[in-house]
């Protein structure tokens, strides 16, 4: 399996302002995945982040509200830019190994 | 369009009882078909997954889940549940081991004494 770290494992934050949120996997990876979970809802991806590449967005997602970066193999950052309430959300990273995707344990943001 | 959908959004079953947690997805290609179980205040774990062959597949902690294609259904069982069973239950569904994942909108099962 691989283990995935996040950071902060929550926050809560002003409208207006940003929030980075990083995630560390224990191995080298090719992909790795932030997905959305709103309150009482589905994950949703938000994007997939090759290292070496520009981030894929998934419609209705774009980088100038959630910038991703890949600086190596391991580890990938997220930043939820000017945030207003609606952004309130579990966002968490996930990345594979063989035939399995594995998900951190997740970043519990909160705008208020 | 893809999806996947969880018509029970919350479930109670008693210690002991079985369990049956419904999933029907919505898929253009051949899926791969994946349960997952979140726990308050951990990650996603996976319980088990469906690629292809025997459509009967057995996962961790007694799960088992049936591929019906004829009714585009992937519903997870287990035959007797215990009280660390109660989370939250998502099914999800991708086109390659690898693919992005569409995830259903989860069942919370609660398991009463």
């Amino acid at each position: 399996s691989a283990v995935i770290s996040q950071k902060p494992s929550r926050d809560i934050c002003q409208r207006g302002t940003s929030l980075t949120i990083q995630c560390q996997v224990d191995s080298q990876v090719t992909m790795m995945f932030w997905y959305r979970q709103q309150p009482g809802q589905s994950l949703t991806l938000i994007a997939t982040a090759n290292q070496g590449s520009e981030a894929t967005y998934e419609s209705g997602f774009v980088i100038d509200k959630f910038p991703i970066s890949r600086p190596n193999l391991t580890f990938s950052t997220l930043t939820v830019s000017n945030m207003s309430p609606e952004d309130s959300s579990i966002y968490l990273c996930s990345t594979t190994r063989g035939d399995e995707q594995f998900f951190g344990p997740g970043t519990r943001l909160t705008v208020l | 369009a893809q999806s996947v959908t969880q018509p029970d959004i919350h479930i109670t079953v008693s210690e002991g009882a079985s369990l049956e947690l419904r999933c029907n997805y919505s898929y253009g290609a051949t899926p791969y078909l994946f349960w997952y179980v979140q726990s308050p205040g951990q990650g996603l774990q996976l319980l088990l997954k469906y690629f292809s062959g025997d459509t009967l597949v057995q996962g961790i902690k007694g799960f088992e889940a049936e591929f019906k294609r004829s009714q585009s259904s992937f519903n997870l069982r287990k035959p007797s549940v215990h009280w660390s069973d109660a989370a939250e239950y998502f099914c999800a569904v991708g086109g390659g081991a690898t693919n992005k994942l569409i995830f259903g909108t989860g069942t919370l099962l609660a398991v009463q004494p």
